[in-house]
């Protein structure tokens, strides 16, 4: 069954400080990996998207990695600030798949605190 | 930001009440889904569409119904609303870009609207 799992399901960080926020995903065949953003009450916002040649890529002071052997993605936010607070969900595409026939993870809702 | 709008942003209704969810995207965008998504869970696709009289049905089973008849307008209709439909819905627009595989596609979400039926 293609699932994506995300932890930890929360976290509490203080500003200025890192975090590192996991993904784990069964998805097979494999295409892409997404990294959204999503603050309350809004649609998610796309952060960054890797395919499988691809294991890290960086937006801004966001940074994803892939390992496609184990199936393991994370993101790391570098000195978090107050707008980081939201929800960041994982997104795993399988390859050759119908559009839209994404699976997505619960997400990580990360709060940063000043 | 992305260009694409949902009305109305809250909605709270009573049983029985027939009612639509607005969705329009002015990026010319030819691909359009529907999510839904609870609280602290993840979002199910219900509902998408390729193009103009193209709609298919989700992952997730949904009494709702969609229509496009243009590009830039993708509504959802609920008949008959139940406190079952309470739930966020997350309206989206996609369209590949020149030279990279479709399954790149970038989803670009609107605000969702929030519906409560009592």
């Amino acid at each position: 069954k293609n699932q994506v799992e995300q932890s930890p399901q929360s976290l509490i960080i203080l500003e200025g400080k890192n975090c590192t926020l996991q993904c784990n995903y069964t998805v097979s065949p494999f295409s892409n990996l997404r990294w959204y953003k999503q603050d309350t009450g809004r649609g998610p916002v796309s952060l960054t998207i890797m395919t499988f040649s691809e294991n890290t890529k960086s937006n801004g002071r966001y940074t994803a990695t892939l390992d496609a052997d184990t199936k393991q993605s994370s993101l790391h936010i570098t000195a978090s600030q107050l707008s980081d607070s939201a929800s960041y969900i994982c997104v795993v595409s399988d390859r050759g798949s119908t559009l839209g026939r994404l699976y997505f993870g619960r997400g990580t809702q990360l709060t940063v605190w000043p | 930001e992305a260009d694409i709008y949902q009305t109305p942003r809250y909605l709270v209704i009573g049983t029985g009440k027939k009612i639509t969810l607005e969705c329009s995207q002015t990026m010319g965008h030819d691909k359009m889904y529907w999510y839904q998504q609870d609280p602290g869970m993840e979002l199910h696709l219900i509902h998408y569409s390729y193009g103009v009289n193209s709609t298919e049905k989700g992952d997730l089973s949904s009494e709702s119904t969609v229509s496009r008849i243009r590009t830039e307008h993708f509504p959802l209709t609920l008949e008959s609303a139940r406190p079952s439909h309470t739930s966020q819905y997350l309206c989206a627009s996609s369209e590949s870009a020149s030279g990279t595989p479709v399954e790149t596609d970038t989803q670009y979400f609107g605000p969702g609207t929030r519906l409560t039926v009592l």
